[in-house]
């Protein structure tokens, strides 16, 4: 059965290194979101993407946040240089813009930034 | 800027009663709204999608109103079961290519 698939679901890194966090989008999707989630911020959207082109990513920090679509199996989300602040689970969505509308997440990638 | 509220305490009821939550919204006005499941540790799932146009919607024991007047969601489980205990998220459409902005949802426990 179809499902959004991330890599790694758990990381623990020091501030200052490179985080990057992968995303399999269901086939056949051409709309891919990246969240993230903390309890005092609750579920943030960063950047979508569709058709693989990046239409908005305003909720990024830009200067240490990047995202990307290689193709169209592949999404990334790149922190570099990693924070404290950063720590929170990150997940990946996609869907198609027809019926309902919805949106598929993956299990999330728990990120730790010690 | 846009806001969205939902209850922040957890809401305890009894098995077999209908459990009601409340999603309410201000300085905007979507075209649709939906209301998402997540347990612990797993991202959310879509459970049921209602448009602007639409007063109510339902599948299975599930319930959605949208009143746009007074920018509010009702969503209602009926004969509610331990296994509906989770954490239910509003997200409203934020126009265009599927963007949402989600509420920051409120736990349920259904206590058998």
């Amino acid at each position: 059965d179809a499902r959004v698939t991330q890599t790694p679901r758990h990381k623990v890194t020091e501030m200052g290194q490179e985080v990057t966090m992968r995303c399999q989008p269901i086939l056949g999707h051409n709309t891919v979101f990246w969240y993230r989630q903390t309890m005092m911020q609750g579920l943030e959207l960063l950047a979508y993407f569709r058709n693989r082109a990046p239409l908005d990513d305003s909720g990024m920090p830009k200067d240490r946040f990047s995202a990307e679509m290689p193709d169209a199996t592949l999404a990334t989300l790149k922190i570099q240089p990693s924070e404290p602040r950063d720590s929170a689970v990150y997940f990946c969505a996609s869907g198609l813009p027809v019926g309902d509308n919805e949106q598929f997440f993956g299990p999330g990638t728990r990120l730790t930034v010690l | 800027s846009q806001k969205i509220e939902q209850n922040s305490e957890a809401l305890n009821i009894q098995e077999g009663k209908t459990a009601t939550l409340t999603c309410n919204y201000t300085n905007y006005s979507p075209a649709y709204l939906q209301w998402y499941r997540q347990d612990p540790g797993r991202g959310p799932v879509f459970l049921l999608l209602i448009r602007e146009n639409e007063k109510e919607k339902r599948k299975e024991r599930l319930k959605v109103t949208f009143d746009t007047t007074l920018k509010q969601s009702l969503f209602h489980i009926t004969a509610s079961q331990p296994a509906d205990s989770a954490t239910y998220l509003c997200a409203l459409d934020r126009g265009g290519y599927n963007k949402l902005i989600f509420g920051a949802g409120t736990r349920l426990a259904v206590h058998p």
